[in-house]
């Protein structure tokens, strides 16, 4: 079956823009989780979903990114007045249960100029 | 908290002879481990994973990682490198709380030459 999709693949923001990252887990998937990749880093935590409720945002880096699930399925990550340090790729993971396995999406590409 | 360390940053091999790959641990309870592999323009992808059954955990693609809590290790290891195993790979530790946020560590490139 289809796995994580995420788009767009590659975003060029001017510094200051507004951003919108969105992923759509595996159909049926309760858990979702965004990560963050800078460059030559391993992905580092930013927060998690069950369903439509936000549980644990506590590796967002600033109340300029925030993230949604509405309905529980698709889920969108926003950056507000994009800062060069925002340069990275963001990757979305979901999950059955939430201890089960994680399947990963191809990411999003931010780059801020 | 938890921590996993990869020891080296790239490891170079020629095709045909075995990979090693060094990761440590830290953490204060039982862990559950991983290894992811990242091809370029690709999405992370579960190797394997051990989560306190048996210390020899065998994944995919002949990859294979022995957990030694004596020495907080979690090694991965084939016994024969090919040209598509280059790429990046991940030891992975998982947290305690009811979800698994993934901590990952720097990640080693892994080069195949011919």
């Amino acid at each position: 079956g289809a796995g994580v999709s995420q788009s767009p693949r590659y975003k060029v923001a001017k510094r200051g823009q507004d951003v919108a990252l969105r992923c759509d887990p595996i159909s049926g998937h309760v858990s979702l989780f965004w990560y963050q990749q800078a460059l030559g880093q391993g992905p580092e935590f930013l927060t998690y979903f069950q369903n439509e409720a936000q549980l644990d945002k506590s590796g967002l880096p600033s109340d300029r990114f925030f993230a949604e699930r509405p309905e529980g399925s698709v889920s969108t990550l926003k950056i507000q007045r994009t800062q060069q340090e925002d340069s990275a790729v963001y990757l979305c993971a979901s999950s059955l249960g939430s201890r089960d396995t994680q399947y990963f999406g191809p990411g999003t590409r931010l780059t801020v100029l | 908290a938890q921590s996993v360390t990869q020891l080296d940053s790239h490891v170079s091999v020629s095709e045909g002879t075995p990979v090693l790959l060094r990761c440590n641990y830290s953490s204060s309870y039982s862990p559950s481990l991983f290894w992811y592999v990242q091809h370029p323009n690709k999405g992370l992808q579960l190797l394997l994973k051990y989560t306190s059954a048996a210390t020899l955990v065998k994944g995919i693609n002949g990859f294979e990682a022995e957990f030694k809590k004596s020495e907080t290790s979690f090694h991965l290891t084939k016994p024969s490198a090919h040209m598509s195993d280059a790429a990046e790979y991940f030891c992975v530790v998982s947290g305690t709380k009811g979800y698994s946020t993934l901590t990952f560590g720097k990640g080693t490139m892994l080069l195949v030459s011919p």
